[in-house]
């Protein structure tokens, strides 16, 4: 089965700084998604990375896959309050469907 | 659209109780499944569905079963529960392979 680790599993910022949280497969993406969870809540589709080096961007936010499709990171610019929450990437793999996550990024955004 | 609907929000079971969670969607959406989440473990799969009629098992399936009889509702039931699976309990759904899964609000179930 797909493994995926994500790091750091917890962050702490300050308002205004940017972060990475990064996500590795131990093996082949064919599908990779960012999630955001705010406690107690659901999750929110983010973005969905298919290509290696595709990079995409919403917001304040930007994903990239690598080339060698194993690994993706999640950059947040200028970070807000409102970007707390638990990130989560997960993935597919090969020609199943069966999505699995990471164990999540808690970030934490000091005003 | 009410996107992903899970029913009930909360429930308390008593160890060997069986109960149903309910989800629904009304995107027409193929693809369904099943996670648990629970504290230092992550979301992990519990039983998927590629459409109507066809199940599949996950990464813990052990305790559960579901169906698929229309596209639109997807129920998990707990056939005897155990306080093992006291857990929070998400069902998504997405449209192909292509899309993201969209997620319902969660089910927080107690096993005592």
């Amino acid at each position: 089965s797909q493994e995926l680790e994500q790091s750091p599993q917890s962050l702490i910022v300050q308002e205004g700084k940017n972060l990475t949280i990064n996500c590795t497969s131990s093996k082949t993406l064919y599908g990779l998604y960012w999630y955001k969870q705010k406690y107690g809540e659901g999750l929110i589709f983010l973005m969905m990375l298919q290509k290696g080096g595709e990079e995409k961007s919403h917001e304040k936010i930007t994903a990239k896959l690598d080339e060698k499709k194993q690994q993706s990171s999640l950059h947040i610019t200028a970070s807000q309050p409102s970007h707390a929450g638990i990130y989560l990437c997960g993935a597919v793999g090969g020609s199943n469907y069966k999505l699995t996550f990471g164990k999540g990024t808690l970030l934490t955004v000091n005003p | 659209n009410a996107g992903v609907t899970q029913t009930p929000k909360f429930q308390v079971l008593k160890t060997g109780q069986s109960m149903t969670l309910q989800c629904a969607q009304d995107m027409n959406h193929e693809y369904m499944s099943w996670y648990r989440q629970d504290p230092g473990m992550g979301l992990r799969l519990i039983h998927y569905s590629v459409g109507a009629g066809i199940t599949d098992q996950g990464e813990v399936p052990n305790g559960y079963n579901v169906s698929r009889s229309t596209t639109e509702d997807f129920p998990l039931r707990l056939l005897s529960a155990a306080p093992s699976q006291t857990s929070v309990y998400f069902c998504a759904s997405r449209e192909g392979r292509n899309y993201g899964y969209t997620f319902g609000s969660g089910t927080r179930l107690t096993v005592v």
